[in-house]
């Protein structure tokens, strides 16, 4: 089946320093990705969505500034926060959409990473 | 800031026993419907999907059941495993084409053994 990867799944880092967060599908091309955010105990919220060769487009009260989306290749896109405070530790998932999901519309979920900023 | 976080609604179910976790949600536009699990500190995982012109789907030891009158969806899970023990969120996805996925809520299934 069609696999997504994060890196790192975990990451601590001090208030003030910008963290990136990789998201890549390993097995397949994807046009578009997706990053969640998602607080213990909440469901997932769709931050931005990342199309290949393109601005991301982000959603309500997310910060374009704040989450920096790259999504560089068909099977890469990144999530960097930048100046990271504690308000913004949370899990951080990606999706990805297959190039040629045909009449599924499945999208793959990575692994998830988890920021702690101190 | 401190963020205040919601408590999941918690279904606890005896192993071997079936588990039905329900779903509402509220845009008459979806089309597409996807449950998903996810265990703790991983991402979510497709269980099954199922689309606006069908009332039920089965899978292996999973059934999903769409109600679109009042919509409504619900995971039907036949004899509980405890590793069946997750957070179980269905999502839904509006026809057109645009795959912006809206997750539910969240359900967190306990098996007890």
């Amino acid at each position: 089946g069609a696999v997504v990867s994060q890196h790192p799944s975990r990451v601590i880092c001090k208030s003030g320093t910008s963290v990136k967060i990789e998201c890549r599908s390993l097995d397949f091309q994807a046009t578009t990705m997706f990053w969640y955010r998602q607080f213990p105990k909440q469901s997932l919220m769709l931050m931005a969505t990342s199309n290949e060769g393109s601005k991301a487009t982000y959603e309500q009260g997310v910060e374009k500034d704040k989450f920096l989306i790259n999504h560089a290749s068909l099977t890469l896109s990144t999530l960097t926060v930048t100046s990271a405070h504690p308000e913004d530790s949370s899990f951080y998932i990606c999706s990805a959409e297959p190039r040629s999901s045909g009449n599924t519309d499945t999208q793959y979920f990575g692994p998830g990473t988890r920021l702690t900023v101190l | 800031g401190e963020s205040v976080g919601l408590h999941l609604p918690t279904l606890s179910v005896q192993e071997g026993d079936n588990s039905i976790i329900n779903c509402a949600y509220s845009n008459s536009a979806s089309d597409y419907f996807i449950w998903y699990k996810q265990e703790s500190g991983k991402g979510p995982q497709f269980i099954i999907d199922i689309r606006s012109n069908m009332d039920k789907r089965q899978g292996q030891r999973v059934t999903v059941l769409l109600n679109k009158t009042v919509k409504h969806l619900s995971l039907q899970i036949a004899a509980t495993q405890p590793g069946d023990s997750a957070v179980y969120f269905c999502a839904d996805l509006p026809s057109g084409g645009y795959q912006k996925v809206t997750f539910g809520i969240g359900t967190k299934l306990q098996v007890i053994p």
